[in-house]
């Protein structure tokens, strides 16, 4: 079958670094993608990485291994506000796109 | 209106009604996806849609049926659903062929269904 495994729940304090990591199994793969939501909100796009490395943009990176089907989110300087749930997911061909389950980030003062 | 709008954002309907979900896009995308968002689980894509031409079916069963009229607009219509089909749907729009997969998400409507 087709899947994304990533972490249920990371904690970090403010001002730390976190890294949520995505590994993923799918009989096709494009890119790899992360979206944020906010509890009640909608998902919102953060980054794509479609070949190997280091994708930053702002205080957010993204990284992929395709040999290694891996992913990972870095997120620096946390803010109370990046509170929310992270999803990974894999553009897997044509339109179809495969979610994780979702990372639930606490960040406390 | 800004990006993409779905209505109601709410809904609670019996097992024998029968209700549309509405979603508008205004960011010129051609392509429209409808997911299923329920506690826990990932995300699960249902249908897509690109250039108001259905490319995506998940194995839905036939008690969702959606409906593209235009390449802003998207429905999903429900009829005798079931108790498991309680869960948010999200609505989502992107420029097919754009070197990089963003998908623009709307509010959701949280259905429960009784």
């Amino acid at each position: 079958g087709q899947s994304l495994e990533q972490p249920s729940e990371v904690t970090a304090v403010e001002g730390a670094i976190v890294q949520i990591n995505c590994t993923y199994q799918t009989s096709g793969f494009y890119g790899l993608s992360w979206y944020q939501q906010h509890d009640g909100g909608a998902p919102t796009f953060l980054s794509y990485n479609a070949l190997d490395g280091l994708e930053e943009t702002g205080r957010f990176s993204s990284f992929l291994s395709r040999s290694d089907s891996y992913g990972y989110l870095l997120l620096q300087e946390l803010q109370m506000k990046d509170s929310a749930s992270y999803f990974c997911a894999v553009r897997a061909g044509g339109f179809k796109t495969i979610f994780g389950a979702g990372t639930r980030l606490f960040v406390k003062a | 209106e800004t990006g993409v709008t779905q209505t109601p954002r709410h809904l609670v309907m019996g097992m024998t009604n029968k209700k549309s979900l509405k979603c508008e896009q205004h960011l010129g995308h051609n392509a429209m996806y409808w997911y299923k968002q329920s506690a826990k689980k990932p995300l699960e894509l249902m249908f897509v849609y690109s250039l108001e031409e259905r490319v995506e079916n998940n194995s839905v069963p036939s008690r969702f049926s959606p409906e593209c009229p235009n390449s802003s607009h998207l429905f999903l219509h429900l009829h005798t659903l079931q108790p498991e089909d309680s869960a948010l749907y999200l609505c989502a729009s992107s420029q097919s062929r754009g070197a990089i997969d963003e998908q623009f998400f709307g509010p959701g409507t949280r259905l429960t269904v009784l």
